[in-house]
Order: C-alpha cells, then structure tokens, then sequence
C-alpha cells in the first residue's frame, strides 16, 4: 500500500539558511500534519492542513511556514535556520480531521 | 487536552504479555485513548484506538475501565521485534497529536 512520501530524506544546511521539506500524503488523504522531533525528545505537533487550508496550528516558529497544494502535497519552508531546527520532521496525513494519522518516514535536517 | 502518565521504561522477554498503563485522570468526554508505537528514526505508528470497554485488533489489545481514567495496552507474546517506544494519547480523535512521555519497551530474547 501507498505510504506517505517525504523528501528530501536527508538534508544538512547552514545556520541562516533555508530550507524546504516537501510531504506528499497517501492517495486520497486530504489533511497533513507536521511534526518535529529533536533529539531524544518526543514528537511536537508544528502545524496541520485539511483541504488546502490551515486547520491546527502549535508550536511552529514564526520562521517557518508552510502551505497544502492542489494535489494535496504540502512543504514547510523554514528559514534563518537555528542550530536547534536540527531534528527529525515528520509529515503525517489522514483521510478527513479526526481519523488515524499515517506518518510518513521523516526529513533529518542538520543544521551546521 | 488529557495529561497522560506512563512508566517511563518497562523490559520484558520474548513470547511475554505485555500491559502497558497510562493514566489519564482529567480525560475530557470527548476525548478519545489512542496509543502509538515508534521505532528509532521512524514515524511514530498507530496501533490502537478506543472510547470504553475493550477494543482488540491484530496486533493489541485496549482495556479501558468504565471512569476511564486510565488505560491498558496488551501487547500478546511480544517478540524482539517490538522493542520501541509507547505512547499513549488522550485527546480528540485525531486532529493535533500530542505526544509526551512515552514508555520504552525493551524486549529482551
């Protein structure tokens, strides 16, 4: 079964540079999540999408955003990196708010 | 938004029953108890979810007392291969996980 894709996989930038993680969500999903993990810490909620548009929002920095595509793909830009933006990003999707989310392998970003 | 608190660590062997618990005493009514596993630099992956009573799938097992402050997973005959980390959520189904503390689960052979 179809599962969902992250890219890149792997990613190393600089302090103050950008970067931009892409989520393509199973077929049919039409909401995405985005999550953070540090190291040794638990995943932290940063912002959801259902239908395009915004839906949950939580700790997500002012220097990252992100946005839903019309094929339902979503990509968060982050910005001005910090040393501490080092941390695994997840992208999760579901069919419809409120169901079983399915969360795809995540994006490893080092920031030097 | 229930707090939740589990053991921090549990070990077992392979072919044991494991329970889990994790309480949830200020559970909203509408708060749903779904617990995920999450292996080491992976997603974190649903296993169950439940409102009351007892819910059973393939792979587990949910015990939910009738004040529903607190909840059991059962993992049947672990294997090595379930070594990972436990999470236990209590909050709207679905929407905004919120994961905290959850318990690692070492399987030794």
């Amino acid at each position: 079964a179809a599962g969902v894709i992250q890219s890149p996989r792997h990613l190393i930038k600089e302090k103050r540079e950008t970067a931009t993680l892409k989520c393509y969500p199973i077929p049919r999903h039409d909401t995405v999540y985005w999550y953070q993990q540090g190291p040794g810490q638990d995943p932290q909620f940063l912002i959801s999408f259902y239908e395009k548009m915004q839906s949950d929002k939580g700790s997500i920095p002012d220097r990252f955003s992100a946005q839903q595509f019309s094929d339902y793909h979503s990509e968060l830009n982050m910005s001005s990196l910090e040393l501490g933006d080092s941390a695994l990003y997840f992208c999760a999707s579901s069919f419809g708010r409120g169901y079983e989310q399915y969360f795809g392998p995540g994006t490893r970003l080092t920031v030097t | 938004l229930a707090k939740t608190t589990q053991p921090v660590s549990m070990d077992s062997y392979e072919g044991q029953e494991v329970n889990i618990t994790c309480s949830h005493n200020n559970i909203a009514t509408n708060d749903y108890i779904t617990w995920y596993q999450q292996f080491p630099s992976q997603g974190p992956r649903f296993i169950i979810q439940g409102y009351k009573t007892k819910v059973t799938n393939e792979v587990a097992s949910l015990f939910i007392p009738a004040d529903r402050k607190s909840s059991t997973l059962s993992l049947p005959r672990v294997s090595l291969s379930d070594t990972a980390v436990y999470y236990c959520l209590a909050d709207n189904a679905g929407n905004m996980l919120t994961f905290g503390g959850g318990t690692r689960l070492m399987v030794k052979p």
